[in-house]
């Protein structure tokens, strides 16, 4: 079935260096990647989202990258702030369908350090 | 229009007792979608809706889980005979129609709910 593989679980960094968050999928099919941030009791925001006809896609710190042949796609933040501290969640969109559901990754805890 | 709008925030009741979710997206948007999502977890699929369509449930749904939108505005979602392993926070979310281009899910604030 449909399946993201979310890593690290926890990620803790130092202000300043970057952070990278790696997401696998199942579906070979999937055309849609979006990458949301949760901060501890709000609701999750889209920060970014790539589709499968762009390999890369970038907005100020933040940037994804998408391999499809290997069938994962990565979250990459440069200069991290302390506000970037926050519950980071990959997802996927089915392609083989006309569906709109996203399946999410289990979650990444980002930790800045001041 | 602000955006999605859940009601009540927060819920706390007995187990066996039944309870019902409101959700209100934003306007323009046909597409309405319920998840769960449990502490530590990422959100998990429960059903979505076309305009007043449900297009698709999760089999994780059990038969106790009910989700309407009747005139394609406003969705509820109803647990009935409610049990401790349903304590979670449930989430709504919109988005356009997927021949408008936009795929990006607006999320609620979610219902957290405390079966006791």
């Amino acid at each position: 079935g449909e399946n993201v593989e979310q890593h690290p679980s926890t990620l803790s960094v130092q202000e300043g260096d970057s952070a990278v968050i790696k997401c696998t999928y199942s579906d070979s099919a999937s055309n849609y990647f979006p990458w949301y941030k949760q901060e501890l009791g709000k609701r999750p925001q889209l920060i970014i989202d790539i589709r499968s006809n762009v390999g890369e896609k970038k907005d100020q710190r933040i940037a994804v990258t998408l391999n499809k042949t290997a069938k994962h796609f990565s979250l990459h933040i440069t200069e991290t702030q302390p506000e970037d501290s926050a519950v980071y969640f990959c997802a996927s969109r089915a392609g083989s369908s006309n569906t709109g559901k996203l399946i999410f990754g289990q979650g990444t805890t980002l930790q800045v350090k001041p | 229009d602000t955006g999605v709008s859940q009601d009540p925030r927060h819920k706390i009741t007995k187990r066996g007792q039944n309870v019902t979710f409101r959700c209100d997206p934003i306007s323009e948007h046909n597409r309405l979608y319920w998840y769960r999502q449990t502490l530590g977890q990422g959100p998990e699929f429960l059903t979505y809706f076309q305009n007043e369509a449900q297009l698709e449930k999760s089999r994780l749904l059990s038969d106790r889980f009910s989700a309407e939108r009747p005139k394609g505005s406003f969705s509820t979602l109803e647990i009935q005979r409610t049990e401790q392993g349903d304590s979670a926070m449930y989430l709504c979310a919109s988005s356009l129609g997927l021949g408008q281009g936009n795929y990006g899910y607006t999320f609620g604030s979610g219902t957290r709910l405390t079966v006791v």
